[in-house]
């Protein structure tokens, strides 16, 4: 079945520092991709998404690319701040008669002052 | 347009009552699913409703059910509660089933189990 794979956390940088949290990911067929991010006490709020092959997301300075031929999505900022703290979830959303979206174990990051 | 409301925020039980939480979705999507997230396991899908329809069910027991209304605001309950059931409950909409639309996120249910 569908699958997402990310690095483990948690991730500690320092404010203005370059982030990167990888995504890989296993599906059957041509899934979206998806970063969610969730603040303490908070649900899930969508962070960016690609659709396809080579779409490039971003939102809030975040980035990610659709990449098919290494199956991965990894979520970049150049500049990170405190306000950034927060979990971050890769996931996939597929059509097909199983479970339609999956996500990952998630990413916690900690950006200091 | 409002966004999805779950409700109540919070609730304590104790272990083998059951309890019931509610979720309504955004105006217009059919399709609400429930996950349930723990420090331990992350984010586990519960089950997907559609058109009053369970369409997808997660690994939980059978303890762990739930039902959707004509209106599209769903329910789940969960009986004979245990420890283990702590954790955030999260509901979720999409306008379609099946699909790989973005999901909309309520703000959750913590459950405490005592």
């Amino acid at each position: 079945g569908d699958s997402v794979t990310q690095m483990e956390g948690p991730v500690t940088l320092s404010e203005e520092a370059f982030l990167t949290i990888n995504c890989t990911y296993t599906a059957t067929g041509y899934p979206s991709l998806f970063w969610y991010v969730q603040y303490p006490g908070e649900g899930l709020q969508l962070l960016l998404k690609a659709t396809k092959a080579d779409d490039k997301g971003s939102n809030k300075g975040f980035e990610a690319t659709y990449r098919k031929e290494t199956t991965s999505f990894h979520l970049e900022k150049g500049s990170v701040q405190v306000s950034d703290s927060a979990v971050y979830f890769c996931a996939l959303g597929e059509d097909n008669y199983g479970q339609n979206f999956v996500f990952g174990p998630g990413t916690r990051l900690s950006v200091l002052p | 347009k409002a966004g999805v409301t779950q409700t109540p925020r919070y609730l304590i039980k104790t272990r083998g009552q059951q309890v019931t939480l509610s979720c309504s979705p955004i105006s217009g999507h059919r399709s609400v699913s429930w996950y349930q997230q723990t420090p331990g396991q992350g984010l586990q899908f519960l089950f997907e409703y559609f058109s009053e329809t369970q369409r997808n069910k997660g690994n939980f027991p059978g303890r762990f059910s739930g039902r959707q209304f004509s209106n599209s605001r769903s329910e789940m309950n969960v009986s004979t509660l245990e420890l283990g059931d702590s954790a955030l409950y999260l509901c979720a909409s999409t306008p379609r089933a099946g699909g790989s639309d973005e999901q909309y996120f309520g703000p959750g249910t913590r459950l405490t189990v005592t």
